[in-house]
């Protein structure tokens, strides 16, 4: 139990474009859903939360109208790049948290972006 | 604030050896803590959790951690590794009053045949 999956698991752009990444909880409800960013050989930065119903909250210094996060459904949650670049190329994580006696969260597989 | 210090950036053992992760925090109550791993251009998958009782938490693929409140550590172990455990392996806490994951910087680790 508590899947989750990504899509597009790999996706290549050209600069000036926008690309939408899905995130799934497959087998479980997800009222609040996270979007990670990984840098090469580096650790996870958080870039927001994303609650069902509501407005995404984003961690200080991610640009609001860049990343778009929409949370419609308890099960899906997507993050728009618009107008990529290609200092935004990375490695896009998303994770579900399982509301249970210990919460916990559920990653999915990555998204890895490159914008020519 | 909470912080996550993983001291080892790049740990390499021989296949059968034993293996020890170093992971300490920072936080004032009991802390909710969390160890994940990550294969090369993969997700996390969870290896166990600690969030009360027991202070030795059994994981899966043979892991184990124990949670030590005197040494605010979190040390994820493994009797006998396996070459396939070789990965990125992330310590994580939750910070008081929200719902986010506090990653510490990760320990990469090689396992030699």
């Amino acid at each position: 139990g508590a899947v989750v999956s990504q899509h597009p698991s790999r996706v290549i752009c050209k600069s000036g474009t926008s690309v939408k990444i899905e995130c799934r909880s497959l087998d479980f409800q997800a009222t609040t859903m996270f979007w990670y960013r990984q840098f090469p050989k580096q650790s996870l930065m958080l870039m927001a939360t994303s609650n069902e119903g509501s407005k995404a909250t984003y961690e200080q210094g991610v640009e609001k109208d860049k990343f778009l996060i929409n949370h419609a459904s308890l099960t899906l949650s997507t993050l728009t790049v618009t107008s990529a670049h290609p200092e935004d190329s990375s490695f896009y994580i998303c994770s579900a948290r399982y509301q249970g006696p210990q919460e916990t969260q559920y990653f999915g597989p990555g998204t890895r972006l490159l914008v020519l | 604030a909470q912080s996550v210090t993983q001291p080892d950036i790049h740990i390499t053992v021989s296949e059968g050896a034993s293996l020890e992760l170093r992971c300490n925090y920072s936080y004032g109550a009991t802390p909710y803590l969390f160890w994940y791993v990550q294969s090369p251009g993969q997700g996390l998958q969870l290896l166990l959790k600690y969030f009360s009782g027991d202070t030795l938490v059994q994981g899966i693929k043979g892991f184990e951690a124990e949670f030590k409140r005197s040494q605010s550590s979190f040390n994820l172990r493994k009797p006998s590794v396996h070459w396939s455990d070789a990965a990125e392996y992330f310590c994580a806490v939750v910070e008081g009053g929200t719902d986010k994951l506090i990653f510490g910087t990760g320990t990469r680790l090689q396992v030699f045949p």
